[in-house]
């Protein structure tokens, strides 16, 4: 059961370009709501997080927008840039849980070009 | 050292074969978790340790897979009797006891069944 949906599968952003990518989560229990960034050979890498508390979070170029009622959450990443290039993931967990287990997205794979 | 380590990095079985996996936590690090990484999708959550306690097996996939953290720092991830479907990466995180900061993931282990 896939509790995290992620699209597009893939993306080609021009170098200084937005690149968008959205995901929606069906369990309304879900309170944590990070995004990963994962370069090939190498583990996920935590890029930035929001809690439903703020409808918006930014950092740097990044940048987390939140919907709560539509259980929508999406990442732009503004001046899109070749470094950028890599396959993003949106995750949920529910903090007060017993694991913090994460439940991730099917990945979006970027590829900025020069 | 400054990161989660895991080796070996590439692991080819055969079939039938008992494999184990290492996962050496970033120091102080109370909480670990093992996830399976299928090629072109997201981390799929495993198991889960506070110290040398495991709380959650409830993402292994079969009684084939067992982990174990005795003196709550390195982890075994030990797969036996390994199928063609065990092949994946299987990546290690481990978090401060508050994961609001996020894991540190490891760069993972290959794992190919032939």
């Amino acid at each position: 059961q896939q509790q995290v949906k992620q699209s597009p599968q893939s993306l080609i952003v021009q170098k200084g370009g937005i690149s968008i990518i959205n995901c929606a989560y069906e369990n309304t229990a879900f309170d944590y709501f990070p995004w990963y960034q994962q370069f090939p050979g190498k583990g996920p890498a935590l890029l930035i997080a929001i809690r439903p508390d703020v409808s918006e979070k930014k950092e740097g170029r990044f940048t987390i927008s939140f919907n709560k009622s539509a259980k929508q959450f999406s990442l732009h990443i503004m001046d899109s840039q070749p470094g950028d290039s890599a396959t993003y993931f949106c995750a949920a967990s529910i903090e007060g849980g017993a694991t913090n287990k994460l439940i991730f997205g099917t990945g979006t794979l970027l590829a900025v070009q020069p | 050292g400054a990161g989660v380590s895991q080796s070996p990095r590439y692991k080819v079985a055969k079939r039938g074969q008992d494999v184990a996996l290492r996962c050496d936590p970033i120091s102080g690090h109370v909480s670990l978790f093992w996830y399976q990484q299928a090629l072109g999708q997201g981390p799929e959550f495993l198991t889960y340790f506070q110290n040398e306690a495991q709380l959650d097996k409830s993402g292994l996939p079969s009684d084939r897979f067992f982990a174990e953290r005795p003196e709550g720092s390195v982890s075994t991830l030990k797969i036996q009797r390994t199928q063609q479907e065990d092949s994946a990466v299987y990546l290690c995180a481990s978090s401060l006891q508050d994961p609001n900061y996020g894991y540190t993931f490891g760069s993972g282990t290959r794992l190919t069944v032939v």
